[in-house]
């Protein structure tokens, strides 16, 4: 059974440019969540999508947004990138939706200079 | 509103040595899990034990265990037998299921087990 897995690990992005992170959920779970960890904080929810559809949404703006394809994997894309954008990123997959447990990815640590 | 925090931003054990972290949470919900992660210096969030409310036997998974506490909304996270590899920050978690099961994290709390 194949865990979360995320690419890439980090990178360097300029403020203004866009980025699209990426996500491949837990063999078997169909629903993925992406969350935001700023350096220090507990991860905050950006947005869940289940059957390819958003499923929920934490207070972000419109430029974050997101895809999930029929495979479950997911991406979170971002535009017109700011400074406090430069955070952890960490997508989670269940099993279903409705179940509590949400397993974690290794994160992709995101830079904006 | 539903908010979780953990008071401790800092704690540290020896070696073998008990350490007890803490975790006060604020929903209006009579049904829910609560669970606590660990996230060790590799970014890796790790579940580490879960809690579900209606149960009143605290979980406990091998050196890991709480102490659930429903009427104070508390739910405290217990290591015993302290190992280095408990070096990591510890964050509780609460699901809400009004926005789509989101998971909501308490602040942590960074944990060091010296030798």
């Amino acid at each position: 059974e194949t865990g979360v897995t995320q690419s890439p690990t980090h990178l360097i992005k300029t403020r203004g440019q866009q980025v699209t992170l990426r996500c491949s959920s837990q063999s078997g779970h169909n629903t993925v969540s992406w969350y935001q960890q700023a350096l220090g904080q507990g991860p905050q929810f950006i947005f869940q999508y289940y059957r390819e559809e958003e499923n929920g949404r934490g207070n972000f703006p419109p430029r974050f947004s997101g895809l999930q394809f029929p495979n479950y994997s997911s991406e979170l894309n971002v535009n017109a990138l700011e400074l406090d954008d430069s955070a952890l990123y960490l997508c989670a997959s269940s099993l279903k939706r409705g179940l509590p447990e949400q397993y974690f990815g290794p994160g992709t640590r995101l830079t904006v200079t | 509103a539903q908010t979780v925090t953990q008071s401790q931003p800092e704690m540290s054990v020896q070696e073998a040595e008990t350490v007890t972290l803490s975790c006060t949470y604020d929903t209006s919900e009579s049904n829910y899990y609560l669970f606590w992660y660990k996230q060790p210096p590799s970014r890796q969030m790790i579940l580490v034990i879960r809690q579900e409310a209606y149960k009143q036997q605290n979980a406990t998974e091998n050196r890991f265990s709480v102490n659930f506490q429903k009427a104070a909304k508390s739910f405290s996270l217990k290591i015993s037998d302290s190992q280095l590899g408990d070096t990591a920050m510890y964050f509780c978690a609460f699901p809400y299921y009004n926005q789509g099961g989101k998971l909501i994290f308490g602040q942590g709390t960074e944990l060091s087990v010296k030798p």
